[in-house]
């Protein structure tokens, strides 16, 4: 079945060091991803997403790569703040309903 | 903020009761999904609404029913609670239907059944 999920459940960072956080996914045929935030007690905020035409995409800080070849999603963050601290998720969307498919979350812990 | 609102944003039920949760999506937004977020877990897609009319389901149990309103606001009602049912509940809304329209989710709706 579809599954997207994660390689590491906790990633624990100096404050101003980059963030690296991964996902794979077993769909080939999903052709959207997309990045959220969650802090405790909220509801999923949205960072970045990416179409699988493109293998990169920047924001503010934050850098998505998709490799399509390995199935493979990351987010990278750039000088990380303590404000950054939160679960990470990375989710899959595709066909015609706006259904995603969530993996289980990364903790990005930020040490001051 | 997503201008996704959702109410009540916490409550407590028992077993056997019936529970509804209400969102009012974005301005603009015509479809409306709902997700079960267990604690520790990434959310689970229950339902989308599209237009009034349910447009995709996930694996959950005909307990869990929806409505889409002419406004685009949607409820949620799950009949029977069980323990498990004990989640965050979380409502997205989207301009449309297709892939790549970007999805906002609301600050969710926690529900404990005792």
């Amino acid at each position: 079945g579809e599954s997207v999920g994660l390689h590491l459940p906790t990633l624990s960072v100096q404050e101003g060091d980059n963030s690296i956080i991964n996902c794979a996914y077993s769909n080939s045929a999903s052709d959207y991803f997309i990045w959220y935030k969650q802090e405790s007690g909220k509801g999923p905020q949205f960072i970045i997403d990416i179409r699988s035409n493109m293998d990169k995409r920047q924001g503010q800080r934050v850098t998505v790569l998709l490799n399509k070849t390995v199935k493979h999603l990351s987010l990278q963050i750039a000088a990380t703040q303590p404000g950054d601290s939160a679960v990470y998720f990375c989710a899959e969307n595709g066909g015609a309903t706006n259904k995603l498919i969530f993996g289980t979350g990364t903790l990005l812990a930020v040490q001051p | 903020e997503t201008g996704v609102t959702q109410s009540p944003t916490h409550l407590i039920k028992t077993r056997g009761q019936q529970v509804t949760l209400r969102c009012s999506s974005q301005s603009g937004h015509n479809t409306v999904s709902w997700y079960q977020q267990a604690l520790g877990q990434g959310p689970q897609f229950i339902f989308q609404y599209y237009r009034e009319e349910e447009n995709g389901r996930g694996n959950f149990p005909p307990r869990f029913s929806g409505l889409q309103f002419p406004n685009y606001s949607s409820e949620l009602n799950v009949n029977a609670l069980e323990l498990d049912d004990s989640a965050l509940y979380l409502c997205a809304s989207g301009p449309s239907l297709g892939v790549g329209n970007t999805i906002y989710f609301g600050e969710g709706s926690w529900l404990t059944v005792v």
